[in-house]
């Protein structure tokens, strides 16, 4: 099973200010990385798929970048509605998702 | 548009037994996967398996592998994800997605039902 570990687990940041997060896979998961949004309440959305593109409708803001093991997504400049938890999945082997990644206001 | 609309919360007793179900529409339901996700009470996501309506081809999750059982009816476009005897422990929110079909892989879930809440206690 290909376990993806992301980090760091909290990021505290300003409005504003640039978001870096990251997701390493145990092995290589080619470019078959997706990444998710998630605030209360609601159902995860899906923001980046195969590891660069974005899915419909997502701000230009969201970018995601890596192959292999390393994989990261970028908000180049956080609006208020995007403090929330993000999660990375690979699906080459089977499915997994990281643990997460909560994006929080400093 | 797209639409997966799950079964209401449940509140059952252990040993107790549970179907919920994930109705799509706006799609062809045998062309896409659909998974599904359990998230325990303030905890992450977990894969728990996939169905591709259009052969019924299943996978599962080594974690519920046998935990579980994922269907579909592809008559009334419906998905659906049972335990036979529940436990305390599958207390959580199950999430149904939806998945493109790749000849050379699993997918990643571009549409989302709203969740079901599942709590089981006696």
């Amino acid at each position: 099973e290909i376990v993806l570990t992301q980090s760091p687990a909290t990021l505290s940041l300003s409005p504003g200010e640039r978001a870096t997060l990251s997701c390493r896979a145990s092995q290589s998961v080619s470019s078959y990385l997706a990444w998710y949004q998630q605030k209360p309440g609601q159902a995860p959305r899906l923001l980046i798929y195969d590891a660069s593109n974005r899915a419909s409708g997502i701000p230009a803001r969201f970018s995601g970048s890596g192959s292999g093991t390393d994989f990261t997504l970028t908000i180049s400049s956080l609006e208020p509605e995007d403090f929330a938890i993000y999660y990375c999945q690979q699906r080459i082997n089977r499915l997994s998702f990281g643990g997460g990644t909560k994006v929080e206001i400093k | 548009e797209v639409q997966l609309v799950q079964s209401g919360a449940e509140m059952k007793k252990p040993g107790e037994s549970l179907k919920i179900s994930c109705k799509a529409s706006g799609y062809s339901f045998t062309s896409y996967w659909i998974g599904w996700v359990r998230q325990m009470p303030g905890k992450g996501l977990e894969w728990m398996g996939i169905i591709y309506p259009g052969d019924s081809d299943t996978r599962y999750s080594p974690s519920f592998l046998g935990q579980v059982i994922i269907s579909a009816d592809k008559s009334i476009s419906t998905a659906y994800l049972q335990w036979s005897s529940l436990k305390a422990s599958d207390t959580g929110m199950y999430y149904c997605a939806r998945g493109p079909y790749y000849y050379d892989s699993g997918p990643s879930f571009d549409f989302w039902g709203q969740g079901t809440p599942v709590t089981v206690s006696s």
